[in-house]
Formats: structure tokens, sequence, C-alpha cells
């Protein structure tokens, strides 16, 4: 079957940085989404990655290794505002979404 | 990125009354879109498929006759949730493909049956 894995909820303080991991099976790969829900809202897109590697895009970096099944979104100098659940999903090989149950961050000051 | 419209963004209903759900690509045009329904505290579920003219495809579990999708244009999808229970109360997001790896969210609808 397929599998996304990521940590339920993670804490970590203002202006540190925090790693989001998740492992994933599925059945092809077209690439791994991060997207970012605040409480009450839609995902809003936060980075793709369907090469290995680190992609740095501002304070949010995700990094990718296929050989793995893995993936972590790095976020640098936290702010308050970065309160929210990240949710990792895949891309299958029929281009659907499987999602993660997402991790919730909470930021303290 | 490409902005995909949601209507109403919260609804509240008596139990056994039919709700119906806009989801618009305002300015790309869309043969797929994605209805997700989202509990308090979970993971989206994908609900359907939509695509347009013709039928949606429905994940395992999902009642077809319950939530009925119209996919009428290539920027409008419609999901009404019919005869409505309180069971039905969650937030229901759509998306809508630009490309076979964009996808972009509308802002969610907020349900709630009494």
């Amino acid at each position: 079957g397929q599998n996304i894995d990521q940590p339920t909820e993670m804490t970590a303080t203002e202006g540190a940085i925090v790693q989001i991991n998740c492992t994933y099976q599925t059945s092809g790969f077209n690439g791994l989404f991060w997207y970012q829900q605040h409480a009450g809202e839609a995902p809003t897109f936060l980075s793709y990655n369907v090469l290995d590697g680190l992609e740095e895009k501002g304070r949010f970096s995700s990094f990718l290794s296929r050989s793995k099944g893995y993936s972590y979104l790095l976020l640098k100098e936290l702010q308050m505002k970065d309160s929210a659940s990240y949710l990792c999903a895949v891309m299958d090989s029929n281009y659907q979404l499987i999602w993660g149950a997402g991790t919730k961050l909470i930021i303290k000051p | 990125g490409a902005v995909v419209s949601q209507h109403p963004s919260r609804v509240i209903c008596k139990s056994g009354t039919s709700v119906k759900i806009e989801c618009r690509s305002l300015d790309f045009q869309a043969t797929t879109m994605f209805w997700y329904r989202q509990f308090p505290k979970k993971s989206l579920m994908l609900m359907a498929t939509s695509n347009e003219g013709s039928k949606a495809t429905y994940e395992q579990g999902v009642e077809k006759d319950k939530f009925l999708i119209n996919h009428a244009s290539l920027t409008l999808s419609t999901l009404t949730v019919t005869s409505a229970h309180p069971e039905d109360s969650s937030f229901y997001i759509c998306s809508a493909r630009q490309t076979e790896t964009e996808q972009f969210f509308g802002p969610g609808t907020r349900l709630t049956v009494l």
C-alpha cells in the first residue's frame, strides 16, 4: 500500500531552526510536495522536489532522497507566524497526490 | 501562483437539506479538479476527482449519490452534499490542476449541519 509518515507534532523556539521529516512508500513517484496549512485555512504550496538534493527558498529549504524514500523541510529563523501544520504529499505514478497526516509545528517565544 | 476560488466560505444548514459548493479556477483552465474533505486535526482526504465533460471518479467509501459532482466547464466544478446530516459537517476543499505537477487549492468551505 501507499504510505506517508511524518511526525504528528513538533515544538521549536522562535529564531531557531527546525527540521520536519517525511518518509514515503508509494506506487511510482512524480515528485514530493510540502504545503503549509494554518488552522481553518486551505493548504498553501511551499516546495516541490523531483530530483535528489536540496532546494532552498528563503527561510525554507526542502531535501529529497529518492533512494531512501525520504524528505525533510527545514525552516530557519523561525517566526511565530510559522506555527501551522506542514503537510508532506507525494505524487504517484497516476499524478495523484498521496497525503501525509501533517505535522503540527508549535513555535514558542 | 494561480487563483482558485470557492463559494461559499461558510454554510450552516438544517439536516435533510442539500448544499452546493462551487469551485472556480479564475485565471486558468482546469480539466481536472479535486474535492477533499478534512476533519479537525486530520489530513486531507481525497473524495473524488472531477474531470471536465465526464463523470467524476470517486474514492473508495465515498457515496457518489450523496456527494454529487459536476464539472460543467473548464473553470467550474460543483460539489452538492445531498440530504446533509450532522456527520457531513466538515471542511471541504477543492483544488484545480493547472499542469500535471501544479495543483492550486481553493480557500475551503466550512459546512455545519444542524
